[in-house]
């Protein structure tokens, strides 16, 4: 499929973990973007990154939480030292260039911390 | 602050009848909104969009209204289906960023009965 992938769709953590979550974009989408929803609330915006460079991380909630992306492609979302308030649906989108409001969405990595 | 909202949490409608979902922001600066349909365990996709400068789009069975003066949108489904069951955001660029950071309602569920 050429969709948007995450990866894993479900996590399960203990409080005080660490956590990854990946996503892979549509190939030749250069924007790509890291929402979360957590139960009963819209997407939450976290951060934007165009090509490798995050222009904009305002929505990060604290510093326990990073994001990076290689080659213009795949991301990888960090949460260090989980808390029960992080449990959520972490969604990954992406976009072309001048398409930026279509954005196409992955299935989300449900993360839930006990 | 929640700068768009979607006061209903659920619609349920009758198969081959009108649906109308509503949106409600805050700030007369924003210039583009959109709507995006989720179904469970999928992301959302994108739907339809208007920008301020206009007051209606329409895209086959789906139409968009925008009330400036009332800072409303509304979504139009005619006539529905089934299949539209689903949970429908209404998102804004909340004013004027160059790139497709949103921000989203908290999401209505649709149940369209056969």
């Amino acid at each position: 499929g050429a969709g948007v992938s995450q990866s894993p769709s479900n996590k399960v953590t203990e409080k005080g973990k660490d956590v990854e979550l990946r996503c892979d974009p549509i190939s030749g989408h250069t924007a790509l973007y890291w929402y979360r929803q957590s139960l009963g609330q819209g997407l939450e915006f976290l951060i934007y990154f165009q090509g490798n460079s995050a222009p904009d991380k305002s929505g990060l909630p604290s510093d326990r939480f990073s994001a990076e992306r290689t080659g213009g492609s795949v991301s990888t979302l960090t949460i260090q030292r989980t808390q029960q308030e992080d449990s959520a649906v972490y969604l990954c989108a992406s976009s072309l260039v001048g398409s930026e409001y279509e954005q196409y969405f992955g299935p989300g990595t449900r993360l839930t911390v006990t | 602050d929640q700068q768009v909202k979607q006061n209903s949490p659920s619609l349920s409608v009758q198969e081959g009848r009108i649906s109308i979902l509503n949106c409600d922001y805050t700030n007369s600066m924003f210039d583009y909104f959109l709507w995006y349909k989720k179904y469970p365990a999928e992301g959302p996709t994108f739907l339809i969009s208007i920008s301020s400068i206009k007051d209606k789009n329409e895209d086959g069975r789906f139409t968009v209204f925008l009330n400036k003066s009332a800072k409303h949108l509304s979504l139009h489904i005619v006539p529905s289906q089934p299949g539209d069951s689903a949970v429908y955001f209404c998102a804004t660029n909340a004013g004027g960023t160059s790139y497709g950071k949103l921000t989203f309602g908290q999401g209505t569920i649709l149940t369209v009965h056969p």
